[in-house]
């Protein structure tokens, strides 16, 4: 089963300008992950926050987590041509499966 | 960090061949791998959990006679579609943990497109 909805599910920008997803969760979680898919490939781990973290910061990465709300954005700045695939949330206990979000496909234009 | 490897990446077989994809952890051990399943334009599906020297648990509407897993050794998982037809047609992708450092995220292989005809 899914763990929630991502939104936009899909999102156009120009190269340079910032690109915001949102991801919306169901049960209580221990953290909350995101990751990175390019067309075609397996997913690459993209930065994790915890649930008693309310921002998180790697690189052009920011993330920010609302445990009231269930609902965590990954926000990609300077977007560059590069960083067009999808991306998913993620949650999940230790040594479990993690659930997948919908996922939001980003298309960065040179 | 941690490599996982799967093969093959892609995959083409006739309607009724079985066809077995494997997933190995490359520089660490892994007890447990997990397969995913990917439609076009869709997210993950978590088919079932790996578990090394024991039956795989698997989740709710896969039929763990259709879909053999095997998970031999600390480092490799393997997934053997039996009798496929064009319906089992989709993205197969496995992943670990691990345990050594990483204990919660999931390190992914490059996945296998399958194409039953």
């Amino acid at each position: 089963s899914q763990q929630g909805e991502e939104d936009p599910q899909a999102l156009s920008i120009q190269e340079g300008e910032n690109a915001t997803m949102n991801c919306s969760y169901k049960t209580s979680i221990n953290n909350l992950q995101w990751y990175r898919q390019n067309s075609g490939r397996g997913l690459v781990h993209l930065i994790l926050i915890r649930s008693n973290e309310r921002e998180k910061h790697s690189g052009r990465l920011r993330v920010t987590l609302d445990t009231s709300k269930k609902s965590s954005s990954l926000l990609i700045t300077a977007s560059r041509a590069a960083d067009t695939a999808s991306y998913f949330c993620a949650t999940g206990q230790a040594g479990t499966a993690l659930i997948f979000g919908k996922g939001t496909t980003l298309s960065v234009s040179s | 960090g941690a490599v996982v490897s799967q093969h093959p990446s892609w995959v083409i077989c006739k309607s009724g061949t079985s066809v077995k994809i494997e997933c190995r952890s490359l520089d660490f051990q892994a007890t447990t791998m997990f397969w995913y399943r990917q439609f076009p334009k869709q997210s993950l599906m978590l088919m079932a959990t790996s578990n090394e020297g024991s039956k795989a648990t698997y989740e709710q509407g896969v039929e763990k006679d259709k879909f053999l897993i095997n998970h031999a050794s600390l480092t490799l998982s393997t997934l053997t579609v039996t009798s496929a037809h064009p319906e089992d047609s989709s993205f197969y992708i496995c992943s670990a943990r691990d345990q050594r450092t990483e204990n919660e995220k999931l390190f992914f292989g490059s996945g296998t497109q399958l194409s039953v005809l």
